[in-house]
């Protein structure tokens, strides 16, 4: 059975601080990383990740993908209040369908800034 | 572009009774995934609809069922309701080949009483 686990499952730290969240996997016919930052209700799509080794960034976010240790990790560097939601790492493989694809979720790491 | 629409928002029900959720993609996605998120589980795949077909389906029993429309507005149904059903139903549109990113609605909170 495919598995996604996201560590730590919650983490406060104060405006300004860096932090970095972990993923790690086991799943059957990897084919993308995603993460995703959920406040309220709809997760909104942060990064996808397909290559080993390459970062991806995004302003104050960033993440890389080490396919050898089945992991990844989303770092966020001088946090804001703004940055406190739920951290969403989803794995994609093919589903059953020809032509499928499911996306497999961890927990999720929920992150607190405090001012 | 419009984003994911989910409607209705919120829903009460109670033990036994069906319940219909509405999903409507991003024009031009043709592919639609259902999820269930509860504190406990996470997020959970219940299935995926491309072009009125159910293309994938997770581990959920068949009292949750679901429909995809020639507009690839898509509706799930949950029939026979549990406690345990209580839950935040997000559905994801994508436009549908391997990888495509999936883009979240603002899910359904349903409640089972």
């Amino acid at each position: 059975e495919d598995k996604v686990v996201q560590s730590p499952l919650s983490l406060v730290v104060h405006e300004g601080d860096t932090v970095t969240l972990n993923c790690s996997y086991e799943v059957t016919n990897f084919r993308s990383l995603l993460w995703y930052k959920q406040e309220k209700k709809a997760p909104t799509f942060l990064f996808m990740l397909t290559s080993s080794g390459i970062e991806k960034k995004s302003g104050r976010l960033s993440s890389i993908l080490d396919k050898k240790e089945l992991s990844s990790i989303l770092n966020i560097t001088a946090t804001q209040t703004g940055d406190s939601a739920i951290y969403l790492c989803a794995v994609g493989s093919p589903g059953t369908g020809a032509g499928s694809y499911q996306l497999t979720f961890g927990k999720g790491t929920k992150l607190s800034v405090i001012p | 572009k419009a984003g994911v629409t989910q409607t209705p928002r919120y829903l009460i029900k109670t033990r036994g009774q069906q319940v219909t959720l509405s999903c409507s993609p991003i024009s031009g996605h043709r592919s639609v995934s259902w999820y269930q998120q509860t504190p406990g589980q996470g997020l959970q795949f219940l299935f995926e609809y491309f072009s009125e077909t159910q293309r994938n389906k997770g581990n959920f029993p068949g009292r949750f069922s679901g429909r995809q429309f020639s507009n690839s507005r898509s509706e799930m149904n949950v029939s026979t309701l549990e406690l345990g059903d209580s839950a935040l139903y997000l559905c994801a549109s994508s436009l549908g080949g391997p990888g495509d990113t999936q883009y979240f609605g603002p899910g359904t909170r349903l409640t089972v009483l």
